[in-house]
């Protein structure tokens, strides 16, 4: 079964400040992508970043990046300069299998401090 | 571009009631999703709809829910009869068909069962 861990429920980082958040997970294909969602208190879930796993570069979306590391299995988020709206819960998903499908971690709550 | 519209934002029913979700993806998107949130934890695919025609429903609770998409647009998620442990979120999602394929979410449905 596909699986996903998001090792950090909570994390808070200061206003301006970089934060990383980690996500592993398993999977046996090659060929997929992995993608990193934000729910902010109104629960509207918005795509923040997307990374094509057969892509040697990371992918980068103003002040957000991924840390891909396909043999580990590993996807980490990078928030640099950190803003009060920043605050969410953020979702690593990854696919289920070789489909479109999507398997969601746990999330981590991020806390933004003034 | 509207984004996917849910109706309604909340509900708030007794067990054994019945109950029923709209969601409309955006215009052009083949595949549709529906996903439970129970509070605290990450989306849970229940029923995947490529146009009119069910992908997976491997974890939908037949015994109870029900899901159409009639004419590959609109669709409706019903419960009926619902239990207390349905309490959650219930978000639609909306794709083009193809592995990779951001999946963008509507609002999502706030369910309460007393």
């Amino acid at each position: 079964a596909q699986t996903v861990t998001q090792s950090q429920p909570e994390m808070s980082v200061q206003e301006a400040e970089t934060v990383t958040l980690s996500c592993t997970y398993d999977t046996s294909e090659s060929d997929y992508y992995l993608f990193w969602y934000k729910q902010p208190p109104s629960r509207q879930m918005i795509l923040v970043i997307r990374q094509e796993a057969y892509k040697q570069q990371n992918a980068t979306e103003n002040r957000f990046s991924v840390n891909f590391q396909k043999a580990a299995k590993s996807f980490s988020l990078k928030i640099s300069d950190s803003q009060l709206g920043d605050a969410a819960m953020y979702f690593c998903a990854p696919p289920q299998g070789g489909s479109e499908k999507l398997v969601f971690g746990k999330g981590t709550k991020l806390t933004v401090n003034p | 571009e509207a984004g996917v519209a849910q109706s309604p934002r909340y509900k708030i029913i007794e067990k054994r009631q019945s109950v029923a979700f709209w969601c409309n993806p955006i215009s052009g998107h083949a595949t549709l999703y529906w996903y439970q949130q129970i509070l605290g934890q990450g989306p849970k695919l229940l029923i995947q709809f490529q146009n009119n025609g069910v992908v997976d429903d491997s974890q939908l609770p037949k015994d109870r829910f029900s899901a159409e998409r009639l004419k590959g647009v609109d669709s409706t998620l019903k419960i009926q009869p619902a239990k207390l442990e349905d309490s959650a979120v219930y978000l639609c999602a909306s794709s083009f068909y193809r592995v990779g394929e951001t999946q963008y979410f509507g609002p999502g449905t706030r369910l309460l069962v007393l």
